[in-house]
């Protein structure tokens, strides 16, 4: 069955830029979604369409797409930010919804 | 304003079947390319989808369970129903109900609305 690939955990300082990547076979075809999740709550979408931020989402939220790799980029983050990290797309005929693996982002 | 409610028994017992309950509002479960999924995830772990019903009533389900769970709706009471057969413990989990929107052509869509979640313990 078709996975998305996130490393397991991102640590940065308050005020860097943090990175997390999600691999997939069929990312150039489907687009990606990045969910923000935190403990006890529901995700919350940060991301659309690969790049798209939702309305009421911070502009350090941003996302990019090369290939078959989409990363999630925070910049200047902030203690608030500390979550578990989501990517979401589909295989290739878009029928079957797969999540990635998740990355939790922890700020020092 | 659009929400989603999960409902359901909190304890269930290995190799009985589970029943939740999805009760929607803010939108028709009857709009096009809008549909509801059911989304899980075991304590501390992934989310999981297990499946998705569309606004025309087609249906598709996880390929790993697909043969433990049926998904319908009852658009008139604004409810989706998930049932899933044989529980066993490792099926403890918080299980989501989300909206899915899919407004780019082929592109399976994302989840706009989540529910709060239910946790469902599968023990005897």
């Amino acid at each position: 069955s078709y996975e998305l690939t996130q490393p397991p955990s991102v640590s940065v300082s308050p005020g860097q830029t943090a990175r997390i990547t999600c691999s997939g076979d069929a990312l150039p075809k489907q687009y990606a979604y990045w969910y923000q999740q935190k403990p006890g709550q529901a995700p919350v979408l940060v991301i659309y369409k690969d790049s798209e931020r939702p309305s009421g989402i911070p502009e350090r939220f941003s996302g990019s797409s090369s290939g078959t790799t989409v990363t999630l980029t925070i910049s200047g983050v902030q203690a608030e930010d500390e979550a578990d990290y989501y990517c979401q797309s589909a295989d290739s005929s878009g029928t079957f919804v797969v999540f990635g693996g998740g990355t939790k982002l922890t700020v020092l | 304003q659009v929400t989603l409610k999960e409902s359901g028994p909190v304890l269930v017992k290995p190799t009985e079947t589970l029943t939740l309950t999805c009760t929607v509002s803010g939108f028709s479960l009857s709009n096009a390319r809008m549909g509801v999924s059911w989304i899980r995830q075991p304590p501390g772990k992934a989310l999981e989808w297990l499946a998705h019903i569309f606004s025309n009533d087609e249906k598709s389900y996880s390929t790993s369970l697909k043969s433990r769970l049926t998904i319908s709706k009852d658009t008139s009471k604004s409810q989706v129903v998930l049932t899933m057969t044989n529980m066993d413990p490792v099926d403890t989990a918080t299980y989501y109900c989300a909206r899915k929107l899919a407004p780019y052509g082929d592109d399976a869509g994302y989840f706009d609305y989540w529910g709060q979640g239910t946790l469902v313990t599968v023990s005897s």
